[in-house]
């Protein structure tokens, strides 16, 4: 079964630091996501990308987050400059064009650890 | 908000039993979806509902959904120890691009 895969599973980072999370989403899906879940807490939107474009980002999403699709296969989420609180795991996902109307499935990958030291 | 929110927050259960866990959301969806987390691991996808549909089965899990009260039921049935995880129900509304809006989930742990 196609699978989200995400590299690197975990991360520990100085304060500061830039990061790139790498993705690489199921083939034919043509919506990319990125969402973070901070230790115990609930997943949260970061942002979502259709068409080459950020098609919509959460107010988490600021001006130190970036995403790129740089070519086919990969989606990655880059931090410029880390913050203790960017400690969350990272989930990239991926779905497949809505034919009907009503969405589709969305699939995780299995996720990034980052610690922010 | 349109954020889904399950109750209980915790469940504990022997096997055998059956779990049920709910979710309310606040504003018309496209469709909900029902993921599997368990500890310190990624999101699996167990099923979808779309807005025209009140029920779901898959294997062990029954899902039900009612537009009218924005509310939706995740049921296990006769549970088992690896069904321990932690469980989030995610919204989906027109012209969301599909985003999801996740709920806090239950916590469930069943015991053999």
């Amino acid at each position: 079964e196609p699978e989200v895969t995400q590299t690197p599973s975990h991360q520990v980072t100085q304060m500061g630091q830039e990061v790139i999370l790498r993705c690489v989403p199921i083939s034919n899906h043509l919506y990319f996501y990125w969402y973070r879940q901070i230790l115990g807490q609930k997943v949260e939107f970061l942002v979502s990308f259709y068409n080459n474009e950020i098609s919509e980002k959460s107010e988490i999403f600021d001006d130190q987050f970036s995403v790129e699709r740089p070519d086919g296969s990969n989606f990655t989420l880059k931090i410029r400059s880390t913050k203790l609180e960017d400690s969350a795991m990272y989930f990239c996902a991926s779905g497949r064009q809505d034919s009907g109307g009503s969405g589709n499935t969305i699939y995780f990958g299995e996720g990034s650890w980052l610690t922010v030291v | 908000s349109q954020q889904g929110e399950e109750d209980p927050q915790a469940l504990s259960i022997q096997e055998g039993e059956n779990a049920t866990m709910n979710c309310s959301y606040k504003t018309s969806i496209n469709n909900l979806q029902w993921y599997r987390q368990n500890s310190g691991r990624g999101l699996v996808h167990l099923i979808l509902i779309r807005s025209n549909e009140r029920e779901k089965h898959s294997g062990r899990l029954r899902v039900t959904l009612d537009t009218s009260k924005k509310s939706s039921s995740l049921l296990i049935t006769a549970s088992r120890a690896a069904d321990t995880a932690s469980y989030f129900c995610a919204t989906s509304y027109s012209g969301g691009y599909n985003k999801l809006i996740f709920g806090a989930g239950t916590r469930l742990a069943v015991h053999p």
